[in-house]
């Protein structure tokens, strides 16, 4: 089944620097890559996502780049304010035959200071 | 637009009792799927519904099951309680099949002492 490791596993910031979070998956055959914030106390909430037909998204401060021959994708949060601070999780998936089963990676505790 | 309830938030029980959790998915969305949370294995996916079929199963003892209603509504149910169920379950709801956008829910934080 689908692996994905996820790195670091804690990240601190200085508010208005760039968090990076970079995540790998074994399976070959995952076409689908969301990224979620989770904050204390709350569920997951999926923030950006991209597809295995796309080398790059981006949504305002957040942006997610895909590298599918080394089958890795990562997060870059730019311009980072305190509200960001919680944990991220990567995920990948087949979608095209298997379901929305997600496999999550083990998360990144962020935390953006002062 | 409502998004996905489970209910109840929070629940004490004692290990051999079973417990049931629900979830309502968002107003449209079909799909539901039902994920562990613990600090030691992080996010693991227990079973997804569709049309009132599961669909997906993930590996988890036969002590855990599921049901999805006509209304897309969902249960899920975990008999003979062990310590190690204690977690938080997650309900995520999404459109259809086959497009990976999952919209979780707050979550049933559930206690096994």
């Amino acid at each position: 089944g689908e692996n994905v490791e996820q790195h670091p596993s804690t990240l601190s910031v200085q508010e208005g620097d760039s968090a990076v979070i970079k995540c790998t998956y074994s399976d070959s055959a995952s076409n689908y890559f969301p990224w979620y914030k989770q904050e204390l106390g709350k569920g997951p909430q999926l923030i950006i996502d991209i597809r295995s037909n796309v080398g790059e998204k981006k949504d305002q401060r957040i942006a997610v780049t895909l590298n599918k021959t080394a089958k890795h994708f990562s997060l870059h949060i730019t311009e980072t304010q305190p509200e960001d601070s919680a944990v991220y999780f990567c995920a990948a998936s087949e979608v095209t035959g298997g379901g929305n089963k997600l496999t999550f990676g083990t998360g990144t505790q962020l935390k953006v200071e002062l | 637009k409502a998004g996905v309830t489970q209910t109840p938030r929070y629940l004490i029980k004692t290990r051999g009792q079973q417990v049931t959790l629900s979830c309502s998915p968002i107003s449209g969305h079909r799909s539901v799927s039902w994920y562990q949370q613990t600090p030691g294995q992080g996010l693991q996916f227990l079973f997804e519904y569709f049309s009132e079929t599961q669909r997906n199963k993930g590996n988890f003892p036969g002590r855990f099951s599921g049901r999805q209603f006509s209304n897309s509504r969902s249960e899920m149910n975990v008999s003979t309680l062990e310590l190690g169920d204690s977690a938080l379950y997650l309900c995520a709801s999404s459109r259809r099949l086959n497009t990976g956008e999952l919209f979780f829910g707050e979550g049933s934080r559930l206690t096994v002492l």
